[in-house]
């Protein structure tokens, strides 16, 4: 079965700060890696994705993949108050069907 | 654009009844996907419709559940008798690669 493991946290962090999130995965068959983000009460929101070993970077979004490792990071760099929030981690075979991780909280402190 | 969108935004039943919850996918969008999510916990896949597949019914819960897609875009979640671990925020999502959007979800809750 697959599996997408994350801690749960809660991960606090200083306003200014970068907060480092990881999640591992199961299948080594998974191709596409994604980010989301979901404020208390909403929906989940696409922030980054990856297929290709090493980092790439959006704004102050940075996700990391080492398939040999399994694992997939996300660095939010100067982390704002407005970054608080879960952000799941999620893995697929395809760009379709994707199996989430449980998320990590983020705190961001001001 | 229009992003997906999903009706209603909350439903409260009472347990034993049947319920339909609505969703339209982004436009152009081949695949629909629904998923449950509990109060602090994950999200569960339940259904996923691609194109004119047979659709992937191996997370839904029960037979209780049953989902359609009618003309490859608008979908329905059916629950029938209903019960108190039905309630939930459920979330519909649609992609044409490179991710899932969401829509905003139906809160269900079950008297």
């Amino acid at each position: 079965q697959k599996e997408v493991e994350q801690n749960s946290g809660p991960l606090s962090v200083p306003e200014g700060a970068i907060a480092s999130l990881n999640c591992t995965y199961s299948d080594r068959g998974s191709q596409s890696f994604f980010w989301y983000r979901q404020y208390s009460g909403k929906s989940p929101e696409l922030i980054m994705f990856i297929y290709s070993n090493g980092d790439k970077e959006d704004g102050r979004f940075t996700a990391q993949l080492n398939k040999a490792s399994q694992y997939v990071s996300l660095l939010i760099r100067d982390s704002q108050p407005s970054d608080s929030a879960t952000y799941l981690c999620a893995d697929g075979i395809n760009d379709y069907k994707l199996s989430f991780g449980a998320g990590t909280t983020v705190t961001v402190r001001a | 654009g229009a992003g997906v969108s999903q009706s209603p935004s909350n439903k409260v039943t009472e347990k034993g009844k049947d319920v339909e919850l609505r969703c339209d996918p982004i436009s152009g969008h081949t695949a629909l996907y629904w998923y449950r999510q509990s109060l602090g916990q994950g999200l569960e896949f339940l259904i996923y419709f691609q194109g004119n597949s047979a659709p992937d019914k191996s997370g839904l819960p029960s037979d209780r559940f049953s989902a359609e897609r009618t003309g490859g875009s608008v979908s329905t979640l059916t629950i029938q008798r209903t019960q108190q671990e039905d309630s939930a925020v459920y979330l519909c999502a649609s992609s044409q690669r490179q991710g899932q959007y969401f829509g905003p979800g139906t809160r269900l809750t079950v008297t």
